[in-house]
C-alpha cells in the first residue's frame, strides 16, 4: 500500500543535541511538508518542498533544517537552536488535485 | 497568509445529537477546502474535501460540509453522532490549484457521550 512512513514514533532528545526525523513516501507525490502540532494550536508549517532539491521555509522554520535529495524522502532536523522542540511532528505529501496524505507522526520530547 | 478559524474548541454531545462545526477562512481567491479527523492516538485522516463543483460535499462516515463562498465558510455537519466520532477535527485550506501549503485551523475537540 502507498503511504507515508515516519520514524521513529517516539524520540527523546537531550538539550543541546540535534535530532533528525525521517519521512519517506511511496506515493510519487511531488510536494512534501513538515508540520508541528501543539495542543490548542493546530498544525503549523515548518518547511515544505515542491520538488527535489528545493525547499521553502514555512511559518515556524527557526531552529529546523530539511533536505530533499530524493523525491521519496524529506528528513527534518531539529537543531539545538530550536528553543521549545517538544511537540508532535507530522509529515505530509501532496499532488495536484488529490489533497494531502499524512504520516503517523513523531513525538519528540526534550529530556 | 491564510488564516483559518474554528470557532468551537471543545464540543460535547450525546449520541444521536446533530453536529455542526464551524470553519471560516480569510482568503478571497480560489480555495481548496478540507476537513481532517484525528482519532485518539492515530494520524490525521481526510474526512472530505472541496475543490470545485457542488458546494455540498459528502465525506466518509456520514459527514458532510457546505462551502458558502459569500461567508468564507466550510462548516462540517453530521445529522447523528456516534461515540466513535470522538476525535479532534481540523479544517484546512489551501490557495488555488497546485501543491500549495495547507493552512490549518486550531482544531475542535469533539467528545460524544454514550
Amino acid at each position: 500500500d502507498g503511504g507515508i512512513t515516519q520514524s521513529p514514533k517516539y524520540l527523546f532528545r537531550k538539550e543541546g543535541q540535534n535530532v533528525t526525523l525521517s519521512c519517506e513516501q511511496n506515493l510519487n507525490h511531488d510536494a512534501m511538508y513538515w508540520y508541528r502540532q501543539d495542543p490548542g494550536q493546530g498544525l503549523r508549517l515548518i518547511y515544505y518542498s515542491q520538488i527535489v532539491n528545493d525547499f521553502q521555509k514555512g511559518d515556524i522554520a527557526e531552529g529546523y533544517s530539511v533536505s530533499r535529495e530524493k523525491k521519496e524522502s524529506f528528513p527534518l532536523t531539529v537543531t539545538s537552536a530550536q528553543k521549545n522542540p517538544t511537540a508532535f511532528y507530522l509529515c505530509a505529501s501532496s499532488t495536484t488535485g488529490h489533497g494531502y496524505t499524512f504520516g503517523s507522526g513523531t513525538r519528540l520530547t526534550v529530556v | 497568509a491564510q488564516s483559518v478559524s474554528q470557532h468551537n474548541h471543545h464540543v460535547i454531545l450525546s449520541e444521536a445529537a446533530s453536529l455542526e462545526l464551524g470553519c471560516n477562512y480569510s482568503y478571497g481567491g480560489t480555495v481548496n477546502l478540507f476537513w481532517y479527523v484525528q482519532y485518539p492516538g492515530q494520524h490525521l485522516q481526510l474526512l472530505l474535501k472541496y475543490f470545485s463543483g457542488d458546494p455540498l460535499v459528502k465525506g466518509i462516515k456520514g459527514f458532510e460540509a457546505e462551502f458558502i463562498k459569500s461567508k468564507f465558510s466550510f462548516n462540517l455537519r453530521k445529522p447523528s453522532v456516534q461515540w466513535s466520532d470522538t476525535a479532534e477535527y481540523f479544517c484546512a485550506v489551501n490557495e488555488g490549484t497546485g501543491a500549495n501549503n495547507l493552512f490549518f485551523g486550531t482544531g475542535t475537540r469533539l467528545t460524544v457521550i454514550p
